[in-house]
């Protein structure tokens, strides 16, 4: 079975202070890794996704994630924090032998403070 | 460049009423996926399409079925409504099946809400 974990229901950060959220999978398979963004009455906006290759992921907005295969972990970082970052934060995972769907985590109230 | 569309974005309706959701995927993507985030939840997968067969079925009630038609589109069909059954509904698509390393696009969402 497929799943995620977010160990933190709500991150604070003040601006401009760099942020973590974090984010453990476990998968049978290979693990291809997203994160994603929600904001209020939003849909879900994609950030990064790691497939292969570096570690280190780098996506949109300034966003990036390191991969540690013997952490088991996907951690979205930005170094950096802005106000308009606080949003709800979702990590998925998929496996190269489960299916097309994603299996999305409980996800991470960020909350960037002024 | 163009997102993926659904409707209607809100939705009330009774109990035991039924509800059809619309999902428009990008353009040139084959695959469309549903999901149902209740209050406070992550997205729970309900069922997927690709070139207009499901491909794949997760926690869908038998109370809702769903297809994709020639155009793509999708409709998720929604029967005998249930209170439990609030929640927020998205569809997302991406360019081709069976490709997890595929990203998924998702539209804004249907928030529906039974009385």
């Amino acid at each position: 079975a497929q799943s995620v974990a977010q160990p933190e229901d709500q991150v604070n950060v003040a601006e401009g202070n760099p942020l973590t959220v974090k984010c453990t999978y476990s998968v049978s398979g290979n693990p291809y890794l997203f994160w994603y963004v929600q904001y209020p009455n939003r849909g879900l906006q994609f950030l990064l996704k790691y497939i292969t290759g570096d570690n280190l992921v780098k996506g949109s907005y300034g966003f990036e994630a390191e991969f540690n295969k013997s952490q088991t972990s996907f951690h979205l970082k930005k170094p950096s924090a802005l106000v308009s970052d606080s949003a709800l934060y979702f990590c998925a995972v998929r496996a190269d032998n489960y299916g097309q769907n994603f299996v999305f985590g409980p996800g991470t109230r960020l909350s960037v403070l002024p | 460049a163009a997102g993926v569309i659904q409707s209607p974005r809100h939705l009330i309706k009774e109990k035991r009423e039924t509800a059809t959701l619309k999902c428009y995927p990008i353009p040139r993507h084959d695959t469309v996926y549903w999901y149902q985030q209740g209050p406070g939840q992550d997205p729970q997968f309900l069922i997927s399409f690709y070139e207009k067969m499901q491909s794949d079925k997760g926690s869908i009630p038998d109370r809702f079925s769903a297809q994709q038609f020639s155009d793509y589109h999708s409709e998720l069909n929604m029967s005998s409504l249930e209170l439990g059954d609030s929640a927020l509904y998205f569809c997302a698509s991406s360019p081709r099946l069976a490709g997890a390393q595929d990203t998924q696009y998702f539209g804004p969402g249907t928030r529906l809400t039974v009385l």
